[in-house]
C-alpha cells in the first residue's frame, strides 16, 4: 500500500476558479511534507515544504495546509491560470533519512 | 536557489546500445544523489541512491548491472543504461539534496529506445 495517497486523481477546472487537492499519508516518524508541481515532460519543481509544527504555507496563489494529527495535507490553488495545468505531487519524508515517499499526483487541467 | 541539471534532456537510441545520462548540482555539493524513473501518469519510482566515493545503493528489483551509476565527484552523478531495450524507455529524473531538509530535482531525461 502506498504511503502517500492523493485525490482526486485528476480534475478539470475553468480558468479563474479555485481548486483543492488532497494528500493523506502514513509515513512515520514524520519529518516534512512537500508539494511539487510537475509540468509534462519536466522535473518536479518545489512549491511548498512544511514541517511538523507548520499548519499552512503559501507560495503565490498556492496555499498548502498540514494537519499532522490526522496526517492530511491539502494544496489550494486560487484563481487558476492556464499555466497551472500540471501534475501536483505530494511528497513526504520520514525523520532520519533522505528517502521520499511520493504520491501519484493530482493531474490538473485548466481550461479557458 | 539550488539548481540541478541533467543532460541530455532527451535521447533516442537503437535497441542494444548504451546511454549515459548526467546529473549535476550546479551551485552546491551533493554527496548523495537519487535516480528515479517515471512512466506515463505514474509517480516517480526510486531506482538507486548514488553515493560519492562509494557504490550506489539499488532499490529492490533494479538491476545494478543494467543501470550503472557512477558518482564521479561531489557535483556529478551519471546513470548508464546498458544494452537498452524498448521497455527501458521512460523518463529518468535525478535529485540532489542541498541540505538535509530539501530535495531539488533535475529537469529529467526522456529516453526512447527503438
Amino acid at each position: 500500500k502506498n504511503q502517500v495517497e492523493q485525490s482526486p486523481q485528476s480534475l478539470i477546472i475553468l480558468e479563474g476558479k479555485n481548486c483543492t487537492l488532497q494528500c493523506n499519508y502514513t509515513v512515520s516518524p514524520f519529518s516534512n511534507l512537500r508539494w511539487y508541481k510537475q509540468d509534462t515532460g519536466r522535473g518536479p519543481v518545489s512549491l511548498t515544504i512544511m514541517t511538523f509544527s507548520e499548519n499552512t504555507k503559501s507560495n503565490g496563489r498556492y496555499t498548502a495546509t498540514l494537519d499532522a494529527d490526522t496526517k492530511q495535507s491539502s494544496l489550494h490553488i486560487t484563481a487558476s491560470q492556464l499555466s497551472d495545468s500540471a501534475s501536483y505531487i505530494c511528497v513526504v519524508s520520514a525523520r532520519g533519512n533522505n528517502r521520499l515517499a511520493f504520491g501519484k499526483g493530482n493531474q490538473v487541467v485548466v481550461i479557458p | 536557489g539550488a539548481v540541478v541539471s541533467q543532460h541530455p534532456s532527451w535521447v533516442i537510441c537503437k535497441s542494444g546500445t548504451s546511454v549515459k545520462i548526467e546529473c549535476r548540482s550546479l551551485d552546491f555539493q551533493a554527496t548523495t544523489m537519487f535516480w528515479y524513473r517515471q512512466f506515463p501518469k505514474q509517480s516517480l519510482m526510486l531506482m538507486a541512491t548514488s553515493n560519492e566515493g562509494s557504490k550506489a545503493t539499488y532499490e529492490q528489483g533494479v538491476e545494478k548491472d543494467k543501470f550503472l551509476i557512477n558518482h564521479a565527484s561531489l557535483t556529478l552523478s551519471t546513470l548508464t543504461v546498458t544494452s537498452a531495450h524498448p521497455e527501458d524507455s521512460s523518463f529518468y529524473i535525478c535529485s540532489a539534496p542541498p541540505s538535509y531538509n530539501e530535495q531539488f530535482f533535475g529537469p529529467g531525461t526522456r529516453l526512447t529506445v527503438l
